[in-house]
């Protein structure tokens, strides 16, 4: 089962700020956080991921709690095409080697 | 770069029969991995690969086989296929290495998936 919890679903204007939760209270000092999403009929996109500091990419922020128990994707100018599910995965590269547990994710709608 | 390509896109079974999803990387990763999805669900690891010639299972494997005689190609097979196959199957790629030293751990880079091949048994 998926170790993380997201919200079933958020909404969003397009152009403004998307700020995505994640809670992962079961992490473990070797566990990374990793996000993906999934547009509509296609596979999953690697979006971001990270250990204990903040990161970003040119596809969003990803900011980590300093106790690690929740992080927060941020898309910082949502568009249309940012409409997808959006799942938080929290990824033990010590026994599992790295696989991917796969939640619900979060479906993120964005209106024009 | 191509990256994961999945074949056929779509397939319609009868109960019974069987058939092998294709998939192909073209990126030397040596990790590669088969997963379903489920309507409105997320997606369940079934078979997952580390190299050429070593295969482990995943979540949900019953009812699949999968083998991987090359780095490239990861095929997917169904021997009977049941209504509870019917599904959206994903392939993936990755590259993981493992780091010596102090208690040693895998790092990774991100998995790329193909479309998908849309199942449907009847």
């Amino acid at each position: 089962d998926a170790k993380t919890t997201q919200p079933n679903s958020m909404e969003s204007n397009e152009e403004e700020p998307v700020h995505l939760p994640c809670n992962h209270s079961t992490i473990s000092g070797t566990d990374y956080i990793h996000w993906y999403r999934q547009l509509p009929s296609q596979g999953p996109e690697y979006v971001i991921h990270g250990l204990t500091s903040n990161v970003n990419n040119r596809m969003a922020s990803l900011a980590i709690a300093e106790d690690r128990k929740s992080s927060t994707l941020i898309l910082h100018r949502a568009t249309l095409r940012d409409a997808a599910v959006y799942y938080c995965i929290q990824v033990d590269y010590g026994g599992s080697q790295g696989n991917l547990i796969f939640g619900k994710g979060t479906k993120l709608s964005v209106k024009p | 770069n191509a990256g994961v390509t999945q074949t056929p896109k779509f397939r319609i079974l009868k109960i019974g029969q069987s058939m092998t999803l294709q998939c192909a990387q073209d990126m030397n990763h040596n990790y590669m991995y088969w997963y379903r999805q489920d309507p409105g669900m997320g997606l369940k690891l079934i078979y997952y690969s580390v190299g050429a010639g070593i295969t482990d299972k995943g979540e949900v494997p019953n009812g699949y086989n999968v083998s991987r005689s090359t780095t490239e190609d990861f095929p997917l097979r169904l021997e009977l296929a049941a209504p509870s196959q019917t599904s959206v199957y994903f392939c993936a790629s990755s590259y993981l290495f493992y780091y010596l030293g102090t208690g040693g751990f895998y790092g990774n880079q991100p998995q790329h998936f193909g479309d998908g091949t849309r199942l449907s048994i009847l």
